[in-house]
């Protein structure tokens, strides 16, 4: 089946520097991919919407020089967060819809998550 | 009030039960996923309903679309069922993702 592939697991790092997450579509293309960042007992929280070869859209009070999104290739969408400070501190995840028809092309489709990036800021 | 309620937010079984999470919701929707969430935090798809009901093997979701309500039911639960399940629904007007704060499910042998 479909697989979304996230990396780093886990990463921590100091006040002021940028970690890149990446998450990969092994098997489909994803035009789409949806970056969520989650705080603990707490639900998803839709962070920006990313699309292959255009600007990502932002979500209401999340800061787009803080949390650069790039999505350069139908398989590869990444989540820069910048000058990191410990209150972003949380749970990271993508996903993207897939469609056995080929590229994704409906937000209907059944969603494809990766595992998922736990970022600790000291 | 939240667009998506769950219930119950958490839950406890033993080994061999029959478990159910209902998922209330207040918006027009184009569709209804249930995800299940590991202790890891890895998130999998189990269900995406825009109608009726859908089996996959143990597990069972029906989705009532004039109530505004689904349910996910576990036949024969088992200690690996213990997750978080998220209701989520794709909202008509907006087509965004709206999630449930989750169900913590914890089966005991």
């Amino acid at each position: 089946g479909a697989v979304v592939s996230q990396h780093p697991s886990r990463v921590i790092c100091k006040s002021g520097t940028s970690v890149k997450i990446e998450c990969r579509s092994l098997d489909f293309q994803a035009t789409t991919m949806f970056w969520y960042r989650q705080f603990p007992k707490q639900s998803l929280m839709l962070m920006a919407t990313s699309n292959e070869g255009s600007k990502a859209t932002y979500e209401q009070g999340v800061e787009k020089d803080k949390f650069l999104i790039n999505h350069a290739s139908l398989t590869l969408s990444t989540l820069t967060v910048t000058s990191a400070h410990p209150e972003d501190s949380s749970f990271y995840i993508c996903s993207a819809p897939s469609s056995r028809r080929g590229p994704s092309s409906s937000y209907n489709s059944p969603l494809h998550f990766g595992n998922g990036t736990r970022l600790t800021v000291t | 009030k939240n667009e998506v309620e769950q219930s119950p937010q958490n839950l406890t079984a033993q080994e061999g039960e029959f478990i159910t999470i209902n998922c209330s919701y207040s918006v027009g929707i184009s569709a209804l996923h249930w995800l299940q969430q590991h202790p890891g935090g890895g998130i999998v798809s189990l269900f995406m309903l825009s109608s009726g009901k859908k089996k996959h093997g143990r597990l069972i979701a029906t989705i009532n679309i004039q109530e505004k309500h689904s349910s996910l039911h576990i036949t024969a639960s088992h200690p690996r069922d213990s997750a978080v399940y998220i209701c989520a629904v794709r909202s008509y007007n907006t087509d965004k993702l709206i999630f449930g704060t989750g169900t913590r499910l914890q089966v005991f042998p």
